[in-house]
C-alpha cells in the first residue's frame, strides 16, 4: 500500500525560507514522478512543481517559478520542495503526490504539511 | 495558460443523480480526471481518463467528455458524497497542470 508521508511545515516569516520532505513507502519510489500540489485554506487545489522519476525533467507552475525547487533522493525514497523568498500567498497546506498513467493520474496523495507565512 | 471552470456548488436530494461539469476551451481533446475532497482529508481519483474509475470506487461515479465540457455524474447520490470535486487536466502543450475552482456537493 502506498503511503506518503509529508513534513517540514511550519509558521515562517514572509521572505524567510522553508524545506519539506516527503518520505515515500510501498512502491517502487523511483519509478514513479512525483508531484507538490497546495491548497490555501478554504480555496481550491494549486499543482505546484512536477519531478520525473529520475530528476530529469521538472516543472513549475508560473507562481513558484524562482522560488521553489523540487528535487528527489531515490536512494531515500524521499521527495523534497525546497521554498525560498516565502510569501503570504504561499500559506496552505502542501501534498505530496504520487502520479501515475499516460495523462499523470494523480493516484495517491500524503495527508499534507501545513505551512503559514506570516510576520 | 489553460482554464478549467466549475460551478461552486451543487446540491442534490438523495437517491437523486448530481452532474458537476467542468469547463475548458476544447477540454474534450485532452483527458480529464476527477478527484473527491472531504473536509480535513486529501483527495482521491474517483474518475481518472475521463471516465475510468479506480478499485474500489462505486459504479454510482461516472464520467464523460466532450466538446467544451466534461462532465462527473454521481448516481443514486448518497450522504457520504457530500464533499468538495475537482476535475484536473495535463496540459501538454505547455507542460502545466490545472485544476478546476472545485464544486462544493451538497445533499440534501
Amino acid at each position: 500500500q502506498v503511503h506518503l508521508v509529508e513534513s517540514g511545515g511550519g509558521v515562517v516569516q514572509p521572505g524567510r525560507p522553508l524545506r519539506l520532505s516527503c518520505e515515500a513507502a510501498g512502491f517502487t519510489f523511483s519509478d514513479y514522478g512525483m508531484h507538490w500540489v497546495r491548497q490555501a485554506p478554504g480555496k481550491a487545489l494549486e499543482w505546484v512543481a512536477l519531478i520525473w522519476y529520475d530528476g530529469s525533467n521538472i516543472y513549475y507552475s508560473d507562481s513558484v517559478k524562482g522560488r521553489f525547487t523540487v528535487s528527489r533522493d531515490n536512494s531515500k525514497d524521499t521527495l523534497y520542495l525546497q521554498m525560498n523568498s516565502l510569501r503570504a500567498e504561499d500559506t496552505g497546506v502542501y501534498y505530496c503526490v504520487k502520479e501515475t498513467g499516460t495523462y499523470s493520474k494523480f493516484d495517491s496523495w500524503g495527508q499534507g504539511t501545513l505551512v503559514t507565512v506570516s510576520s | 495558460s489553460y482554464a478549467l471552470t466549475q460551478p461552486p456548488s451543487v446540491s442534490v436530494a438523495p437517491g437523486q443523480t448530481a452532474t458537476i461539469t467542468c469547463g475548458g476551451n476544447n477540454i474534450g481533446s485532452q483527458t480529464v480526471h476527477w478527484y473527491q475532497q472531504k473536509p480535513g482529508q486529501a483527495p482521491v481519483v474517483v474518475v481518472y481518463d475521463d471516465s475510468d474509475r479506480p478499485p474500489g470506487i462505486p459504479e454510482r461515479f461516472s464520467g464523460s467528455n466532450s466538446g467544451n465540457t466534461a462532465t462527473l455524474t454521481i448516481s443514486r447520490v448518497e450522504a457520504g458524497d457530500e464533499a468538495d470535486y475537482y476535475c484536473q487536466v495535463w496540459d501538454s502543450s505547455s507542460d502545466l497542470w490545472v485544476f478546476g475552482g472545485g464544486t462544493k456537493l451538497t445533499v440534501l
